[in-house]
């Protein structure tokens, strides 16, 4: 079976802090992404990685930035955490696309930050 | 702009009730369609793909069809249990080199004992 684990499941940080939110995939997969899941807004890619120090923006990557030095782990960071960045985040792997099914993610457990 | 959308966007149901929600996307440009559950404190984990029109895919008591056609997909559980409690997200994957999976908001069921 696949794991995905996110180092923390809640974190509470202050306005200004730098945050890292690390996530780390067993299955030897070449694509991760990191999310973020507000209510009312579904879940938003912010980046994504189809590759070692490889990366590429999603939909809202403002204030955000990824860090990919091996394989099996993603990095988020906020460089000074805002309240705007309270959420559930999400990250996620999926092997190489061969077909629909090859598109399946497998994600972690989530990571809920507050910012103070 | 690619638009993926659910219904209802909550549902309660009593122990034993069969349910349906549906997942509406783009009819063009369609690739493959994602299910997964969401359940509280867990990871969301994959249910079904589904890629070709008139696709039936079954798991245990929750089924799922696919209309590309109109561009509509209905997950359907039978006799609910309060371990279905959980979000059911689906995601449009649109044809192309650039592949993205485009996310619906979810449908919350709770199912009371």
């Amino acid at each position: 079976d696949v794991k995905v684990t996110q180092s923390s499941r809640y974190l509470v940080k202050r306005t200004g802090e730098k945050v890292f939110l690390e996530c780390v995939q067993d299955m030897d997969h070449e694509n991760m992404f990191w999310y973020r899941q507000d209510p009312g807004l579904g879940l938003r890619l912010i980046y994504f990685s189809y590759d070692v120090k490889m990366k590429e923006k999603g939909d809202i990557p403002e204030g955000y930035s990824v860090s990919r030095e091996k394989k099996e782990r993603f990095s988020l960071i906020l460089e000074s955490a805002s309240t705007n960045q309270t959420s559930m985040y999400l990250c996620a792997s999926r092997g190489t696309s061969g077909g629909p099914r090859s598109e399946t993610q497998y994600f972690g457990p989530g990571t809920r930050l507050l910012v103070l | 702009i690619l638009n993926v959308e659910q219904s209802p966007q909550s549902l309660h149901v009593q122990e034993g009730d069969s349910t349906n929600f549906t997942c509406s996307f783009p009819s063009s440009n369609f690739y493959a369609l994602h299910w997964y559950r969401w359940e509280t404190a867990k990871s969301p984990e994959a249910l079904f793909v589904m890629t070709l029109n008139g696709d039936e895919k079954k798991k245990g008591r929750i089924s799922a069809t696919l209309n590309t056609k109109e561009g509509y997909s209905y997950l359907y559980i039978k006799g609910s249990q309060p371990e279905d409690s959980a979000t059911y997200l689906c995601a449009f994957l649109n044809a192309g080199n650039n592949r993205k999976l485009i996310w619906g908001l979810g449908t919350s069921l709770a199912v009371n004992p």
